[in-house]
């Protein structure tokens, strides 16, 4: 079946730090991959579109200027934190679904990256 | 906007029956599904609906009522391995391109 493989699968580092997470399709072709942020005991917030080629589509509240998102390849896609601060430690995931199908297939995630900012 | 509720909690005995209620409003409905999520890890998805009525994977079943925005998972011969989060996400395409919003998810205890 899909799988969808990201990395790193845990970060933890110094306040100020950019870090950069990666989502890569490994068996499938994806036009589209979402960019999650949970809290503990929380559930999912979409925080951006990545669109392969073109620009991310961002939701409301997150800045596109702190969460870089490139889509460069239809196989991977980065999300960049910068100057992380201990506020944006979270759990975050990404999700893929091959592109050209039907609207029914489900989205498929990645195993998640925990981000602890000190 | 979108608005997605479902209880935050229940429990159950092993070897019941538990149904998990999602009640949705949105704009652009294009689908829902649920996806059961364990603690510290990602969510796997367990179903689909985009048409009215039931569908059935082994003992898990989901239903969906669109003209009541309204949907359920049912949940038989529960296992101790069944205690996790469950989340309803709706597929909205009203802002031009499809995307998941989820519930806040409704965490389940099976006790013995």
């Amino acid at each position: 079946g899909a799988v969808v493989s990201q990395h790193p699968s845990w970060v933890i580092c110094k306040s100020g730090t950019s870090v950069k997470i990666e989502c890569r399709s490994l068996d499938f072709q994806a036009t589209t991959m979402f960019w999650y942020r949970q809290f503990p005991k929380q559930s999912l917030m979409l925080m951006a579109t990545s669109n392969e080629g073109s620009k991310a589509t961002y939701e409301q509240g997150v800045e596109k200027d702190k969460f870089l998102i490139n889509h460069a390849s239809l196989t991977l896609s980065t999300l960049t934190v910068t100057s992380a601060h201990p506020e944006d430690s979270s759990f975050y995931i990404c999700s893929a679904s091959p592109t050209g199908v039907g609207s029914n297939q489900p989205q498929h995630f990645g195993d998640g990256t925990r981000l602890s900012i000190l | 906007g979108q608005n997605i509720d479902q209880p935050t909690e229940m429990t159950a005995t092993e070897g019941a029956i538990v149904q998990i209620n999602c009640t949705y409003q949105t704009s652009g409905f294009n689908g829902l599904f649920w996806y059961q999520q364990h603690a510290g890890e990602a969510p796997t998805f367990l179903s689909y609906n985009v048409l009215d009525g039931l569908e059935e994977k082994g003992r898990f079943s989901s239903f969906l009522s669109r003209s009541k925005g309204y949907s359920y998972l049912l949940l038989k011969e529960l296992q101790m391995k069944d205690s996790a989060s469950y989340l309803c996400a709706v597929r909205d395409l009203s802002g031009g391109y499809n995307k998941l919003i989820f519930g806040a998810g409704t965490r389940l205890a099976v006790h013995p």
